[in-house]
């Protein structure tokens, strides 16, 4: 069965450090989702893609939050810099017939 | 504003007994709705989900949520747990149509005690 990979599964740095995520959706799944998951909380989203264009980045802090999908496939959420309150865990999800499925995570720890 | 609701936080259950939690949504709008599972250590599953039609639906592991239009709940239920069913429950909705945003709730932790 088809997955959404994710990678890295764990990430420690520093505050003020540059992080990056990368995702890769199912194949074929046009709509691709970034979260963000604080513990003890549901999902926050943070951008939408539907192709390689972004239709809902309106949660995502734009001073030091980045998100890109260039070939409309896989894609990259960046954070710099890193804050202590990023500690989190990174969700990429895909999406085909209004069903989300969701890749493993990256959990970033931010010291 | 698009919001999900889950009133209970923590639930503790014993082997055997039934289960319901809550899930209150507030949508505007044609609405589809989910129930999400994260086991510990593992990621999100999709437990079950509406679109349409039969308001009742049944998901895996013998879950099953009602659609209540007039309550505007989709309330998660099993007649009988088990400790493997012990994890975190996410009701989730978004809208039909469109690009379809998804919002989740906190989130329910379910312990289940042997």
């Amino acid at each position: 069965e088809a997955e959404v990979a994710q990678s890295p599964r764990y990430k420690i740095t520093e505050k003020s450090q540059a992080v990056a995520f990368w995702c890769d959706p199912i194949s074929g799944h046009a709509t691709l989702y970034w979260y963000r998951q604080i513990l003890g909380q549901g999902p926050e989203l943070l951008v939408q893609f539907q192709d390689e264009s972004v239709v809902d980045d309106s949660q995502l802090p734009k001073d030091r939050f980045s998100a890109e999908r260039l070939k409309g496939v896989d894609s990259t959420l960046k954070i710099q810099p890193a804050e202590l309150g990023d500690s989190a865990m990174y969700l990429c999800a895909s999406t085909a017939g209004g069903t989300q499925y969701f890749g493993p995570g990256t959990r970033l720890l931010v010291l | 504003a698009q919001s999900v609701s889950q009133h209970n936080h923590h639930v503790i259950l014993s082997e055997a007994a039934s289960l319901e939690l809550g899930c209150n949504y507030s949508y505007g709008g044609t609405v589809n709705l989910f129930w999400y599972v994260q086991y510990p250590g593992q990621h999100l599953q999709l437990l079950l989900k509406y679109f349409s039609g039969d308001p009742l639906v049944k998901g895996i592991k013998g879950f099953e949520a009602e659609f209540i239009k007039s309550k505007f709940s989709f309330n998660l239920r099993k007649p009988s747990v088990q400790w493997s069913d012990t994890a975190e429950y996410f009701c989730a909705a978004s809208n039909s149509g469109g690009y379809q945003k998804v919002t989740f709730g906190t989130g329910t932790k379910l312990q289940v005690i042997p």
